[in-house]
C-alpha cells in the first residue's frame, strides 16, 4: 500500500459532462502529481501542486483543472468530456517539490466515457 | 521523436530466468532514473532508483545506467511468477519539472 488514496476507482459517464477526481496523498507528502495512462501513450504527466501551490504543468488540456486544498488533497476536473478522455487518471505524491524526490503513486481511478 | 523508448512486449519466461528490460532515452540531461512495477488494475510502485551512472542492487532487482549510450537496463534474476507486471521506466533532469515515463514492458513470467 502506497499510502496515497484516490477516489472513486471507477466512474462511467457520458460525453459533455464534468466529473472530479480526488486524491489524498502519503501523510507528511507535500506534493501531488496528477497523470493520465492510455494503451496508446503510457503515463503523461497532467499537473504537480506542491503545498497548495501549481508548481508545474505538463500535457494537461484547458477543459481540465486541478487545485491542492490546506489539507494537502488534490482534486482533478475534468470537463466537457470526450470520448478519448476515458483513461486511467493516477495521483502520486512526493515529499517535497524536488526533482531527486521519488513518486508514490495510489491505485488511479478509471474514467470511461459512453 | 519520443523522450523516452521502452519496448512494449509483451515478454514471456520461464520462472527462474534472468530477464532483461531495456529503455533507450534522447536527452542526454537525464540524471535520475527509476523503475516502477506496475501490477493489472495497481498503481505504479517503484522499486528502483539510481542517479547518473553505473549500476545499483536490490535483492534480485539490479538497475544499470550508460549514460555514454543513452540506455538504461533493470534486470530480475531467479525471476518468479509474482513478477509478472508490466515495468516502466521514468527519468529526469536536475532541472526538470516532470519525470518521463516510458510506455512499459508487459513481463510474464511461467510456472
Amino acid at each position: 500500500d502506497s499510502g496515497v488514496t484516490q477516489t472513486p476507482k471507477h466512474l462511467i459517464t457520458a460525453t459533455g459532462q464534468r466529473v472530479t477526481l480526488r486524491c489524498s496523498p502519503r501523510s507528511g507528502d507535500l506534493s501531488v502529481y496528477w497523470y493520465q495512462q492510455s494503451l496508446d501513450q503510457g503515463l503523461q504527466f497532467l499537473i504537480q501542486y506542491y503545498n497548495g501551490e501549481e508548481r508545474a504543468k505538463g500535457n494537461i488540456l484547458e477543459r481540465f483543472s486541478a487545485q491542492q486544498f490546506p489539507d494537502l488533497h488534490s482534486e482533478l476536473n475534468l470537463s466537457s468530456l470526450e470520448l478519448g478522455d476515458s483513461a486511467l487518471y493516477f495521483c502520486a505524491s512526493s515529499v517535497g517539490h524536488r526533482v531527486d524526490q521519488p513518486q508514490h503513486f495510489g491505485d488511479g481511478t478509471r474514467l470511461s466515457i459512453l | 521523436q519520443k523522450e523516452v523508448e521502452q519496448d512494449p512486449g509483451p515478454l514471456s519466461v520461464p520462472e527462474g530466468a534472468i530477464v532483461s528490460l531495456n529503455c533507450t532515452y534522447s536527452n542526454s540531461a537525464f540524471q535520475y532514473f527509476m523503475w516502477y512495477r506496475q501490477y493489472s488494475r495497481k498503481g505504479p510502485e517503484l522499486l528502483m532508483y539510481t542517479y547518473s551512472s553505473g549500476n545499483k542492487e536490490d535483492g534480485r532487482f539490479t538497475a544499470q545506467v550508460d549514460k555514454s549510450s543513452k540506455y538504461i537496463s533493470l534486470f530480475i534474476r531467479d525471476s518468479q511468477p509474482s513478477d509478472s507486471a508490466t515495468y516502466l521506466c521514468a527519468l529526469n533532469t536536475n532541472t526538470g519539472n516532470q519525470f518521463y515515463f516510458g510506455t512499459g514492458t508487459s513481463l510474464t513470467v511461467i510456472p
